[in-house]
């Protein structure tokens, strides 16, 4: 069975960290790209960044960028979303979704972890 | 930054057919994907390259692709459609996935 799990949310100060992580089971984890989607309160999806399959290429949406640092270790099945300097406007249900091989969409997501931004 | 648009709403009585449209300019050479997301729950990709489904999602859901505009079509629309109905694809640089602003379908 198929699955990726979220956890790392919570409360955290404007200016502050938060790691996220999420992990996965039941396929081969080292072989696909990932994703980190987000959605504010009352907003749409928003993509945020992705990661390689070989964990070499990384991209951002641009409001994250220099702030947000996505990673994965293909040894323990884990994908992570490091934030720094967090800010009000990051306050979402973060979403980690795999990326299908043949470049067939987000083919599998996980339930989401909430992250607020307040002080 | 790339933009996809979407129309905020659309409302159908159940047996009727719905039609969302997403309009981007980088579309002609960018393929499209779908994603249905209900309130509570995990976002579920409902189309992709444009017009192929995933397994197991039903023959009445189907995209198309004309230019700079995809649009999926779900027809005899039932109660458990309604939904937000969300576009993807890339930019020009064919490097950074973007969504669309969200069709919200409303079953009369």
């Amino acid at each position: 069975h198929e699955q990726l799990v979220e956890s790392g949310g919570g409360v955290v100060q404007p200016g502050g960290s938060l790691r996220l992580s999420c992990a996965a089971s039941g396929f081969n984890f080292s072989a696909f790209a990932m994703h980190w989607v987000r959605q504010a309160p009352g907003k749409g999806l928003e993509w945020v960044a992705l990661i390689s399959y070989h964990e070499i290429n990384k991209f951002y949406t641009e409001s994250v960028r220099g702030r947000f640092l996505i990673s994965k270790d293909n040894s323990k099945d884990t994908l992570y979303l490091q934030m720094n300097s967090l800010r009000p406007d990051d306050t979402a249900l973060y979403y980690c979704a795999r990326e299908s091989r043949e470049g067939s969409g987000m083919d599998l997501w996980g339930q989401g972890t909430t992250v607020t931004v307040s002080s | 930054s790339y933009e996809l648009t979407q129309s905020p709403s659309v409302s159908v009585f159940p047996g009727q057919t719905a039609k969302i449209t997403c309009f981007g300019d980088a579309l002609p050479k960018q393929y499209a994907y779908w994603y249905r997301k209900k309130a509570g729950q995990a976002p579920v990709l409902i189309i992709y390259k444009d017009k192929e489904r995933p397994f197991g999602i039903p023959e009445r859901i189907s995209g198309s692709s004309s230019g700079t505009t995809v649009t999926l079509t779900v027809s005899g629309v039932q109660p458990e459609d309604e939904a937000d109905y969300y576009c993807l694809s890339v930019d020009h640089s064919d490097t950074y996935p973007v969504f669309g602003g969200g069709t919200k379908l409303t079953v009369l």
